[in-house]
């Protein structure tokens, strides 16, 4: 069974500063996907960035970016600059990379507080 | 293009009662999944249907069930409804293609057990 495991339950940074989300991860499985996905108090869970786990290059999406080190289940989050608009909940996610598994594995979450 | 929707967005049943939630996917995804997530949780999975057809079931029990229609929404029915039910109520949708695995989540129903 998989399992996603986010340490840090609640953080908070100021305004421009660079933050980073930890999370780990247990899986026997070789191919698969990780994302990160923001939920803010609207509720609505917005996909952030996502992972293939057979790519070495780390994904990046403008302001966001991942520290993927597959060796040691490690799948860390870096917000660059952060606005106040980044304050939500953070969950890192898994998903098999199979035809017909739509299964999503959340972790926890993080409640990250940008202040002004 | 609307996004996937949700319906009702809150909703308040006492022990006992039996509850229907609704899920239209986005325009042309087959795919929709169902999660529970209890306050300070992250979500969990409670079933995914594609063309109709379970294609997964997380670990609930049988009061909870699911379908899909025609037209691919969906329906998540629970049963003899406890207070531990109370959560908010997630549904997503994707395409089911090898090559695009995006989900796209609903705004969620928040159901309160009394």
């Amino acid at each position: 069974a998989q399992t996603v495991t986010q340490s840090q339950p609640e953080m908070s940074v100021q305004e421009a500063e660079t933050v980073t989300l930890s999370c780990t991860y247990d899986t026997s499985e070789n191919n698969y996907y990780l994302f990160w996905y923001k939920q803010p108090p609207s509720r609505q869970m917005i996909l952030v960035i996502r992972q293939e786990a057979y790519k070495q290059q780390n994904a990046t999406e403008n302001r966001f970016s991942v520290n993927f080190q597959k060796a040691a289940k490690s799948f860390s989050l870096k917000i660059s600059d952060s606005q106040l608009g980044d304050t939500a909940m953070y969950f890192c996610a898994f998903m098999k990379h199979e035809w017909g598994d739509d299964k999503i594995i959340f972790g926890k979450g993080t409640r990250l507080h940008i202040l002004p | 293009d609307a996004g996937v929707t949700q319906s009702p967005t809150h909703l308040i049943k006492t022990r006992g009662q039996h509850v229907t939630l609704r899920c239209s996917p986005i325009s042309g995804h087959k795919s929709v999944s169902w999660y529970q997530q209890v306050l300070g949780q992250g979500p969990q999975f409670i079933f995914q249907y594609y063309e109709k057809e379970e294609r997964g079931r997380g670990n609930f029990p049988d009061r909870f069930s699911a379908r899909q229609f025609p037209n691919y929404s969906s329906e998540l029915n629970v049963n003899a409804l406890l207070l531990g039910d109370s959560a908010l109520y997630l549904c997503a949708s994707s395409l089911f293609a090898r090559t695009n695995t995006e989900a796209f989540f609903g705004q969620g129903t928040r159901l309160t057990v009394v």
